[in-house]
């Protein structure tokens, strides 16, 4: 079945630092893929999405690639600030119709002044 | 953008109370909603998916007669935890998705904080 596996947290940076969290999966068909990111407390936030192969997504600085070729939809940030501290979460919802999305375990980012 | 609003944000009561959540969609309408339930540290698990005018699909190990599932129109659905035991308590999370043809996202809400004494 369909499953997302994310790199294991948490992530902790400096203020200003280059921020990658991986991202694989694994999917029949044509997935469309998302990041979600999560403040303490509150719910789920979509950050950007791609539905298909070779889209970049991107939202406040923020950049993620579908590469279909290494089933990987990394996210990534040229500088971090202290504001970006949360839980991001790589997503996937399969061809099928149901609108079900998969969600990785999540990774938690600390970004120190 | 597309909002969702779940109510309450927090509950806490007593060991065999009966609670209620709605999830909102305020600015468009939602054919299909969702119910996550997050454990502290860990990812969202779905527990149900709940689409306007008919009955909620359950996933697999998720008790139909404790989370009942009412999805009554294109803007609300609610989930009751029947009976809430402190093994229930939980961060629950509702998402909703557009009735628009294509890739529509889900949109979450604020989640409800559900603590059983």
């Amino acid at each position: 079945g369909n499953s997302v596996t994310q790199m294991e947290g948490p992530v902790t940076l400096s203020e200003e630092a280059f921020l990658t969290i991986n991202c694989t999966y694994t999917a029949t068909g044509y997935p469309s893929l998302f990041w979600y990111v999560q403040y303490p407390g509150e719910g789920l936030q979509l950050l950007l999405k791609a539905t298909k192969a070779d889209d970049k997504g991107s939202n406040k600085g923020f950049e993620a690639t579908y590469r279909k070729e290494t089933t990987s939809f990394h996210l990534e940030k040229g500088s971090v600030q202290v504001s970006d501290s949360a839980v991001y979460f790589c997503a996937l919802r399969g061809s099928s119709n149901t609108g079900k999305l998969i969600f990785g375990q999540g990774t938690t980012l600390q970004v120190k002044p | 953008g597309a909002v969702v609003s779940q109510h309450p944000s927090r509950v806490i009561c007593k060991s065999g109370t009966s609670v209620k959540i709605e999830c909102r969609s305020l600015d468009f309408q939602a054919t299909t909603m969702f119910w996550y339930r997050q454990f502290p540290k860990q990812s969202l698990m779905l527990m149900a998916t709940s689409n306007e005018g008919s009955k909620a699909t359950y996933e697999q190990g998720v008790e139909k007669d404790k989370f009942l599932i009412n999805h009554a129109s294109l803007t609300l659905s609610t989930l009751t935890v029947t009976s809430a035991h402190p093994e229930d308590s939980s961060f629950y999370i509702c998402s909703a998705r557009g009735t628009e043809a294509g890739n529509q996202p889900q949109h979450f809400g604020d989640g409800t904080r559900l603590s059983i004494l």
